[in-house]
């Protein structure tokens, strides 16, 4: 089965504290995607990042970094010195081929962060 | 600054009163996509149209229709909303299929009175 699990619902955290959201995968596929959007309350999903199941290397874009770990499935996602502003819903995603020539998006179910000031 | 764009951003329908939600794109991407999310839920893909390709998944009910007349504008037809329906609705497009990127509108908040 395909699946995406963030065990996490919520998180508070205290403003400028690092935090990291955590994101389980299942899948068959070898050739894989993995997405994470945020969506703050306006309810616009952003994507922030994409990583393809053959590269492994960790990700550091600003404040945000992500670690990706084929050998325990999991995708996590890293916030540092977290702000306010960071306050939204993270889901993490996967990709994977459906068949007949068609892939599907997957979501987890989300986790909400909310950054105290 | 190129966008996919949605319109409007709070629709208020009656039960079974036919609603229209539109969405148009700047970034001339092949590949347009419908989701539907509940309150504190995923997102839920209902369609997708590749070019003029339709493809809806299995479990959308025939309730939503959508189309699509030209490569920057698609829609989405609700034709008797019940209250169910009540949802925060995106759209979604990618230049190609999945794997590729999907970028999502600020979505359409959808109330059934």
């Amino acid at each position: 089965a395909q699946k995406v699990t963030q065990a996490q619902t919520e998180i508070s955290v205290v403003e400028k504290e690092d935090v990291t959201l955590d994101c389980v995968y299942e899948t068959r596929d070898t050739t894989y995607y993995l997405f994470w959007y945020k969506q703050p309350p306006s309810g616009e999903l952003v994507f922030l990042i994409r990583r393809n199941s053959f590269d492994e290397q960790n990700e550091i874009s600003g404040r945000y970094s992500w670690n990706f770990q084929k050998s325990t499935s999991s995708f996590n996602f890293t916030i540092t010195a977290s702000q306010v502003v960071d306050s939204a819903v993270y889901f993490c995603a996967l990709t994977y081929y459906s068949g007949a020539g068609s892939y599907q998006l997957t979501f987890g179910k989300g986790t909400k962060l909310s950054v105290i000031p | 600054d190129a966008m996919v764009i949605q319109n409007p951003r709070y629709q208020v329908t009656q039960f079974g009163k036919p609603v229209t939600l539109s969405c148009s794109q700047t970034l001339n991407h092949n590949v347009m996509y419908w989701y539907q999310q509940k309150s504190s839920q995923a997102p839920k893909l209902l369609f997708h149209y590749y070019d003029k390709d339709f493809n809806n998944e299995a479990d959308t009910p025939d309730n939503f229709q959508s189309r699509r007349p030209n490569t920057s504008f698609c829609f989405l037809d609700i034709r008797s909303p019940g209250l169910g329906d009540a949802a925060m609705y995106l759209c979604a497009t990618s230049i190609r299929l999945a794997p590729d990127t999907q970028y999502f509108g600020p979505g359409t908040r959808l109330t059934v009175l």
